[in-house]
Formats: structure tokens, C-alpha cells, sequence
């Protein structure tokens, strides 16, 4: 079955610093979403990525989708203490109709 | 524009208990999901509902969890009866129609933690 994998698990940095999270599918993808979960909260779609090779940018947010469409980043330039919280992957494999969460990386940003 | 609503916020249940969620979607959105989270990972879909037709339901546990869609508007989910591993966060999300040529965000409710002791 599909899997989608996410690393790091974990990351702590100092504000200011930057952030990088990679997402690894088993299988190819026809697009890919992130989502952002606060602690205590709700995931919060981010945005989506549909086209081989993509890069989108939100303010410090960088977001790329592999020439392969089987693996995505998202990168944030200088974090800030509002960044905190779990980054979530979701695939949705070619031919599919429902979207596959990662395992999510949690960042903890230390002021 | 209201959000996805969803009831109890909190349940508290012993095991073999019973136990319902209520999910209200947003207004137009065709399709609804129920989604498990447990504490540390990603939500995992249980099921998928298109109007009021089953989209997906393979990851639905069918001996003990039930849901349902009547008028195509808002849906529960049952757990009948509740074991210890069924604690979690139960999310509900809904979206515009979506399919496999065209998928769109999903936006989530505030969740339903449920502690099964």
C-alpha cells in the first residue's frame, strides 16, 4: 500500500534560522497538499502542488514538488515563533480518490 | 463563512462503551471525510463520502465502526463497541466535490478528542 514518509520527525531551531521538511511517497503522485497543524489544533491546508518540477512560494515558505512527482519540500526561510507546529504531507497516488497524510515533521522554534 | 463543526469536543468512555460524533460540513462542500489521528501521526482517513454515496471505506474498521451520510448534509460516525487503541483525535473535513482529475483542499473541524479507559 501507499506510504508517504516525512523526515525529519523532529526539528528545533533557533528563530531566525531556517527549516526544511522532505516528503517521500512509495508511489507516484498526481498532486501533493501541505498542511500545517498547531499544537492543540486542527490541520490548515497550506497549498497544493499538481505539475512535475513545481516550486511555489508563500512569503517565507518555499514549496517543491520532485521532477518524479514521488517526492515534495517544503522550506521556511527564517523562522519565526509563529511557525511552530506540525507540517503535514498529503498524496494523492495517480488514479486515486483520497489523499495519503504523512507522518509529519513537528517544529519547535526556541525564541 | 462557518467552518466544519463537529460535537462533542471531549468524550471520556470506557472500553465495549459506545460512542457517536457528529460532523456538520461546510455549506456546498459534496464531500466529507472522517479521518483518525492518534497522538504523534498523521491523520488517517476511515472514510470518504461523496454527497451521500461511500467514496472509500477501506481503512474503516466495519466490526466496530459505522458511518453514515443520509441526506448528503451532515454525518456521524459510531464506534460500537469501543476498544483502548480507538482513542484519538476524530477529524472531520470536507471539500468541494472532489475526484481523482480534480482534488481540492480539505478543510477540517475542530476534532472530537476521544479517551476510551
Amino acid at each position: 500500500g501507499q506510504q508517504v514518509m516525512q523526515i525529519p520527525q523532529y526539528q528545533h531551531v533557533q528563530e531566525g534560522e531556517d527549516f526544511t521538511t522532505y516528503c517521500n511517497s512509495s508511489t507516484t503522485l498526481s498532486n501533493i497538499q501541505w498542511y500545517k497543524q498547531r499544537p492543540g489544533g486542527h490541520p490548515v491546508f497550506l497549498i497544493q502542488l499538481v505539475k512535475s518540477g513545481e516550486v511555489k512560494k508563500q512569503k517565507r515558505l518555499t514549496f517543491q514538488f520532485g521532477e518524479a512527482k514521488k517526492n515534495s519540500s517544503l522550506h521556511i526561510t527564517a523562522t519565526q515563533t509563529t511557525d511552530v507546529g506540525t507540517y503535514f504531507c498529503a498524496g494523492l497516488e495517480t488514479g486515486a480518490n483520497n489523499l495519503f497524510f504523512g507522518t509529519g515533521t513537528r517544529l519547535t522554534v526556541i525564541p | 463563512e462557518a467552518g466544519v463543526a463537529q460535537s462533542p469536543r471531549y468524550k471520556i468512555i470506557e472500553k465495549r462503551q459506545s460512542v457517536a460524533f457528529w460532523c456538520n460540513p461546510i455549506s456546498g462542500h459534496a464531500t466529507l471525510y472522517w479521518y483518525q489521528q492518534i497522538l504523534g501521526q498523521g491523520p488517517k482517513l476511515l472514510i470518504q463520502f461523496q454527497n451521500n454515496g461511500v467514496v472509500d471505506d477501506s481503512q474503516l474498521p466495519k466490526d466496530r465502526f459505522s458511518a453514515e451520510r443520509l441526506k448528503g448534509v451532515d454525518s456521524t460516525l459510531k464506534i460500537q463497541p469501543a476498544k483502548l487503541e480507538d482513542s484519538a483525535v476524530y477529524l472531520c473535513a470536507s471539500s468541494f466535490r472532489s475526484s481523482a482529475v480534480s482534488y481540492n483542499e480539505q478543510f477540517f473541524g475542530p476534532g472530537t478528542r476521544l479517551t476510551v479507559l
